[in-house]
């Protein structure tokens, strides 16, 4: 199993409404990550968990609070969301440090409306 | 100054051309470099490591110049298939990967 998995493909949300997003990975991977990217722009990083803990937070807005139930699952909770914050949410999973090169999710499709 | 710098192209090639581009990074504590292609509308997928002694993998080369600072890319008899945006990835050691804005490809019949 060589995937990250997430959950939903696409998502339509108000910006009154609360949703999640969920990343799942079985490879053992110790470090998740979740990623946000425009259209025709690279990925920029968001969060960073290693080991289930919160290593790295890029400044995020509160309205983004990430969870690492457990080794495998990668949440991301999203409430009272702007416009602009519409784009394309990507998890990735990688061994320990920098070790090989990432995986990532096919991502979640974020409109808010 | 972008962590790393790739030229956006596009490179317009026929079928079977060879293709090449390079990458810029400016941290020179910079440990792990990486190839990765991201098709429209989907996610980034790894193509290839790029280690010291440069490595091959079919028809994809891959080169590292640290003293430079920069990696390249060469794609032989390319192929339809080849047609996608190619990220250049940079790590140092704490985690975080610097990505390339993309060099796209187009190849055409």
């Amino acid at each position: 199993d060589t995937e990250v998995t997430q959950t939903p493909k696409h998502l339509v949300m108000g910006m009154t409404n609360k949703k999640s997003l969920k990343c799942e990975q079985h490879m053992g991977h110790r470090a998740m990550y979740w990623y946000k990217q425009k259209a025709k722009k690279p990925p920029e990083l968001m969060f960073v968990y290693s080991y289930e803990k919160l290593s790295i937070n890029e400044s995020v807005p509160s309205r983004f609070s990430p969870e690492c139930p457990n080794s495998s699952l990668l949440n991301l909770h999203l409430h009272a969301l702007q416009p602009e914050d519409s784009a394309l949410y990507l998890c990735a999973s990688s061994q320990e440090r920098d070790r090989g090169g990432y995986t990532f999710g096919s991502g979640t499709r974020l409109t808010v409306v | 100054r972008k962590e790393v710098e790739q030229d956006p192209g596009p490179f317009n090639v026929p079928e079977g051309a060879t293709v090449a581009f390079n990458c810029t990074y400016s941290n020179s504590a910079s440990q792990s470099f990486f190839w990765y292609r991201q098709d429209c509308r989907k996610e980034p997928k790894l193509l290839m490591s790029v280690y010291s002694s440069g490595n091959e993998d079919g028809r994809f080369t891959a080169q590292l110049n640290r003293a430079s600072q920069y990696i390249s890319l060469l794609i032989r008899d390319s192929k339809l298939s080849d047609s996608a945006t190619y990220l250049c990835v940079v790590s140092t050691n704490d985690y975080k990967l610097s990505f390339g804005a993309g060099t796209t490809v187009t190849v055409r019949a």
